[in-house]
């Protein structure tokens, strides 16, 4: 079955740029998207193909997707931003998969 | 506003049953297709199932073909999981999601979740 490996952690300071990425097998070839959770809440999207940002999602949130991978970016990275991070694309089967999964840590 | 409110979880021993309800509110339910995410405790999301707008057509992942159906009731709004003969590893929080696929036939572009519920907890522990 189709695999998306994420690093498991991001550490980054108040106001610099996180840089989290998501590998899979010609991952360019597919739609990626990501989602923000937050302790004890719901998974919230915050990029989807690839790139775009749902409505209410502030700017410094941008996504790219190429080769075989995707990376979500957050450019001026807040205390708020502080949370666990989830790429997923779609496969055969099963038809969504997920990431592993990276806690982004505000210093 | 969209919202989807689950209900349901709860303990439940190995080998039984329970049944996981999704109430939609704030859109037309019956143009979307639903799926059920769930998350065991301190790990990761995963996609358990879905089903078309007309529950015409149902997909499962592996570990939960057999055990688990996954239904809908378009009059209701609202969307169910009944799960069966429940293992120790299906302990987790069951999200219910919207798929953002309007059509019958989704196009890759739209296999994602635009919208989560708050999520059911269920613990299968004797």
């Amino acid at each position: 079955s189709y695999e998306l490996t994420q690093p498991p952690s991001v550490s980054v300071s108040p106001g610099q740029t996180a840089s989290i990425t998501c590998s899979g097998d010609k991952l360019g070839d597919k739609y990626a998207c990501w989602y923000q959770q937050k302790p004890g809440q719901s998974p919230v999207l915050v990029i989807y193909q690839d790139s775009k940002r749902p409505s209410g999602i502030p700017e410094r949130f941008s996504g790219s997707n190429s080769g075989n991978t995707a990376t979500l970016t957050i450019s001026g990275t807040q205390a708020m931003d502080e949370a666990d991070y989830y790429c997923q694309a779609w496969d055969s089967s099963p038809l969504y998969v997920f990431g592993t999964g990276t806690k982004v840590t505000v210093l | 506003e969209v919202q989807l409110v689950e209900s349901g979880g709860g303990l439940v021993q190995p080998g039984g049953s329970l049944r996981l309800s999704c109430a939609a509110s704030g859109f037309t339910f019956s143009s979307y297709w639903m799926s059920w995410v769930r998350q065991a405790p301190g790990k990761g999301l995963e996609w358990v199932a879905n089903i078309k707008q007309d529950g015409s057509e149902k997909y499962y992942v592996d570990s939960v073909k057999g055990r688990f159906t996954i239904s809908r009731d378009n009059a209701k709004n609202s969307l169910y999981l009944q799960m069966n003969s429940l293992r120790a590893e299906d302990t987790a929080v069951y999200y219910c999601a919207r798929d953002r696929c309007t059509n019958g036939v989704c196009l890759p572009a739209e296999y994602y979740f635009d919208y989560w519920g708050q999520g059911t907890l269920v613990t299968v522990s004797s």
